[in-house]
């Protein structure tokens, strides 16, 4: 069984740029979340994604967008960055049911800096 | 909207002693409260969750109480030890039903010094 694992680690980007982080699910699990936390903060809710489609959105612009495959693996894109959105980008998977339903397993997150 | 308020937000320990984190939320429909710890630079590991059903909850030396009708529930950490030193969040699930989102609490240093 892996974990969830996502890419890049770390990336430098700057203001007005567009980017693209990428996570591969746990196996076992059909749902991804997405999740920005800024640094000394709690994670943020983003949005989800269950089979292929956007199921739930935290308070984002439009400009945050995402895609979920089918083997589920997910792709959260930002649009015109801004130096607000200097965060730690964490992605997360869980499954929609079952003993182990609401059950997130995160992955190692992807440091996002925008100068 | 929804929220979690997280108390302290920095705590200090001798090894051994004992450690209280809080949690009150807002919505009274939530039905599922997970604790992360999160070290520095890592990724947050879920430690222990308590489901609306239940009142308390027992791993080794962690316990989770939930309060329904106060929507109020506490992390306790038992003999401590440098290791447990990391942030610790809390979080819930608010109605609704999606099953990827938590209201995450602002979180607690916990420093355990040996």
């Amino acid at each position: 069984e892996t974990g969830v694992t996502q890419s890049p680690t770390h990336l430098i980007k700057t203001r007005g740029q567009q980017v693209t982080l990428r996570c591969s699910s746990q196996s076992g699990h059909n749902t991804v979340s997405w999740y920005q936390q800024a640094l000394g903060q709690g994670p943020q809710f983003i949005f989800q994604y269950y089979r292929e489609e956007e199921n739930g959105r935290g308070n984002f612009p439009p400009r945050f967008s995402g895609l979920q495959f089918p083997n589920y693996s997910s792709e959260l894109n930002v649009n015109a960055l801004e130096l607000d959105d200097s965060a730690l980008y964490l992605c997360a998977s869980s499954s929609v049911q079952g003993s182990g339903a609401n059950v997130l397993t995160f992955g190692a997150g992807s440091r996002l800096t925008v100068l | 909207g929804e929220n979690v308020e997280q108390h302290p937000s920095t705590l200090s320990v001798q090894e051994g002693d004992s450690a209280v984190i809080k949690c009150t939320y807002s919505d009274s429909a939530s039905n599922y409260f997970p604790w992360y710890k999160q070290e520095l630079g890592k990724r947050p590991q879920l430690i222990i969750d308590i489901r609306s059903n239940v009142g308390e909850k027992k791993d080794q030396r962690i316990a989770v109480t939930l309060n329904k009708t106060a929507k109020h529930f506490s992390l306790h950490i038992t003999e401590t030890q440098p290791e447990d030193s990391a942030v610790y969040f809390c979080a819930a699930i608010p109605s609704g039903g999606n099953t990827g989102k938590l209201i995450f609490g602002q979180g607690t240093t916990l420093q355990v010094k040996p």
